[in-house]
């Protein structure tokens, strides 16, 4: 079974700064996706970026990046010039793209503070 | 464009009392979830559904019971609630379709149910 690891439960950054929001996960699957979700006070989910295990480029959306390391099955989430509004709860997610009966399963999230 | 919308938003429960979660999507969406989150154990998954008249467990399944008769409906019962069965319950839709690239989940706003 799939699973998703987050192994720091709360970071702290000053603001404008940059901070790297660590994932790793298990799988023996070779085609998957990965997610990184926000969930501000709000509670709404929100999805921040999406990477494709087959694409060896690692996506981008404007000040958020990941670091894709497919052999290490690690999946880290790089906050650049950080801002008040990226106060939040961050959770890394897995999900088969081979397996039709396939789930999408959660980390335990990781809460990021941002210092003024 | 409505997209996942959980019916109700908050409810208290007494020990024993049944009730029933509603969850719709008007995305047409293959796929549809329901998760718990609870402080410090991140989104798990309770039970999913791969498309119309189809469920399965996921990773904390006891106590809950679904359904999914039409497409874009999926409900989640719980037919004798504990106070274990206080948290806040997310439901969500998706597709698979790699050339869209519409792959993710998106969620409900969330129903916080207390269990007293």
């Amino acid at each position: 079974a799939q699973t998703v690891t987050q192994s720091q439960p709360e970071m702290s950054v000053q603001e404008a700064e940059t901070v790297t929001l660590s994932c790793t996960y298990d799988t023996s699957e070779s085609d998957y996706y990965l997610f990184w979700y926000k969930q501000p006070p709000s509670r709404q989910m929100i999805l921040v970026i999406r990477q494709e295990a087959y694409k060896q480029q690692n996506a981008t959306e404007n000040r958020f990046s990941v670091n894709f390391q497919k052999a290490a099955k690690s999946f880290s989430l790089k906050i650049s010039d950080s801002q008040l509004g990226d106060a939040a709860m961050y959770f890394c997610a897995y999900r088969s793209a081979l397996n039709r009966d396939d789930k999408i399963i959660f980390g335990k999230g990781t809460r990021l503070h941002i210092l003024p | 464009n409505a997209g996942v919308t959980q019916t109700p938003k908050f409810r208290v429960l007494k020990t024993g009392q049944s009730m029933t979660l509603l969850c719709a999507q008007d995305m047409n969406h293959e796929y549809m979830y329901w998760y718990r989150q609870d402080p410090g154990m991140g989104l798990r998954l309770i039970h999913y559904s791969v498309g119309e008249g189809t469920t399965a467990k996921g990773e904390v399944p006891d106590g809950y019971n679904v359904s999914r008769l039409k497409k874009q409906n999926f409900l989640l019962g719980l037919e004798s609630a504990a106070p274990s069965q206080t948290s806040v319950y997310f439901c969500a839709s998706s597709n698979r379709d790699r050339l869209t690239l519409n792959t993710e989940a998106f969620f409900g706003q969330g129903t916080r149910l207390t269990v007293v």
